[in-house]
């Protein structure tokens, strides 16, 4: 069936590191890949997302792109501030549907 | 524009008692749904809905209820509560956004049952 997977945190980094956080997916038709982040005590938001193949979404100075070959949407920003400290969660939905499916999510920790 | 809504925002209930929590949307989405969010297990999805009148169970439907009488409201019943319904609870709905759906989710409710 259609599922991502995303890697294991907690992750801790320093402010103004370099963050990645990856995220591969499943799925037998095409799927749009999304990122979400939840802060702490709130619900999820959208952070940004990619419909097709080689898209890049951006946002907040983080980035994503869609490989299809490595089946993967890894999540890169270059330089993370204090601010940045959330859950991130990965997540598809086939082109042709409406369910979504979410990773585990991963916890992003910055320390000044 | 209020998005999705959720009350109440906290809630602690003792084992057996039944609530309802309530989730509303403005968006006149026709696709809602409830997840469940527990550490290390990321949101499992509990029912569905992809319109007035027509609900679908998720991956842990066990123990909730759903109805879905108007586009705008679809409130989640726990008729007997269990210490294991202790999870934080999330709402969304999606909607087409170009040709793709995007989920909105709203605050969550944060659910003790002793």
């Amino acid at each position: 069936g259609d599922s991502v997977t995303q890697m294991e945190g907690p992750v801790t980094l320093s402010e103004e590191a370099f963050l990645t956080i990856n995220c591969t997916y499943t799925a037998t038709g095409y799927p749009s890949l999304f990122w979400y982040v939840q802060y702490p005590g709130e619900g999820l938001q959208l952070l940004l997302k990619a419909t097709k193949a080689d898209d890049k979404g951006s946002n907040k100075g983080f980035e994503a792109t869609y490989r299809k070959e490595t089946t993967s949407f890894h999540l890169e920003k270059g330089s993370v501030q204090v601010s940045d400290s959330a859950v991130y969660f990965c997540a598809l939905i086939m082109n042709t549907g409406n369910q979504f499916y979410f990773g585990t999510g991963t916890s992003l920790t910055v320390i000044p | 524009n209020a998005g999705v809504t959720q009350t109440p925002k906290f809630q602690v209930l003792k084992t057996g008692q039944s609530m309802t929590l309530q989730c509303a949307q403005d968006m006149n989405h026709e696709y809602m749904s409830w997840y469940r969010q527990d550490p290390g297990m990321g949101l499992r999805l509990i029912h569905y809905s992809v319109g007035a009148g027509i609900t679908d169970q998720g991956e842990v439907p066990n123990g909730y209820n759903v109805s879905r009488s108007t586009t705008e409201d679809f409130p989640l019943r726990l008729l007997s509560a269990a210490p294991s319904q202790t999870s934080v609870y999330f709402c969304a709905s999606s909607g087409l956004a170009g040709a793709v759906y995007e989920q909105y989710f709203g605050p969550g409710t944060r659910l003790t049952v002793t």
